[in-house]
């Protein structure tokens, strides 16, 4: 079983709400995890940081206040609020347990805004 | 600002080797390690490895550790990636990120600067 998992894809309305999840594997279940947004051709941006107990220090820089994270057992969940075209692309989320061991990066998520 | 600025695209043969720079500016270049995140294409996002600015440890994934090497030349602010006896398997963007916070002798994320990314591919 991969560490973190994330659904393939995902989408969402012009204007609509969307939750994207990442589950640990339940060995991974005190990670924090990172989010990070990577649009068609760019390379990946820092969107936050979650814990179990949610969002956890500052913003990657001109992230939005549309988005939000959430951490809720081995799940830890990126909304994204009033969807717009340029949040399109392909989220990943990343662990770090602070052993400075091993960094690992969950298969992404396709984002469409339809 | 914090820029990170990588060489350029490279072409090579399977068995040869490939050497990709970054060149940091915009802070203190001991204060912060860099790692390295590679993407093959189409595929998702792959951490390799990590060197102390500070002290030059460096740190890999198991699957590349006795071919990849990375150095820092502090004079230049520059930190080296270099992938030897390279397969088609290695063909991807290599992108150098730095974290948030400070850390001299860890690794440490989130990662929130990166470099603009040096394709290499490898082909026959």
């Amino acid at each position: 079983q991969p560490v973190l998992t994330q659904p393939p894809s995902a989408s969402a309305s012009l204007g609509a709400s969307v939750t994207l999840t990442c589950t640990l594997r339940s060995d991974y279940g005190h990670y924090l995890v990172d989010w990070y947004q990577q649009r068609q051709g760019k390379g990946p941006r820092f969107v936050m940081r979650v814990g179990s107990s949610g969002h956890m220090g500052a913003k990657g820089d001109d992230i939005p206040d549309r988005f939000s994270v959430s951490g809720s057992g081995l799940n830890r969940s990126l909304t994204i609020k009033n969807i717009q075209e340029e949040d399109e692309g392909h989220f990943y989320c990343g662990a770090d347990h602070g052993t400075g061991a091993d960094f690992v990066f969950g298969g992404g998520t396709k984002l469409t805004v339809l | 600002q914090v820029q990170l600025v990588q060489s350029g695209a490279e072409v090579k043969r399977p068995g040869a080797s490939v050497k990709v720079s970054c060149t940091a500016s915009g802070y203190t270049f001991n204060d912060y390690g860099i790692s390295w995140v590679r993407q093959a294409p189409g595929q998702g996002l792959e951490w390799v490895g990590w060197i102390s600015t500070y002290n030059g440890v460096t740190k890999s994934v198991e699957g590349l550790q006795g071919r990849i090497h990375m150095t820092r030349d502090t004079s230049t602010s520059t930190v080296f990636m270099e992938l030897n006896s390279l397969m088609s398997d290695d063909t991807a963007v290599y992108f150098c990120v730095r974290a948030r916070d400070r850390a001299r002798t860890t690794v440490a994320m989130p990662w929130l600067f990166w470099g603009q990314g040096t394709l290499v591919t490898v082909s026959s």
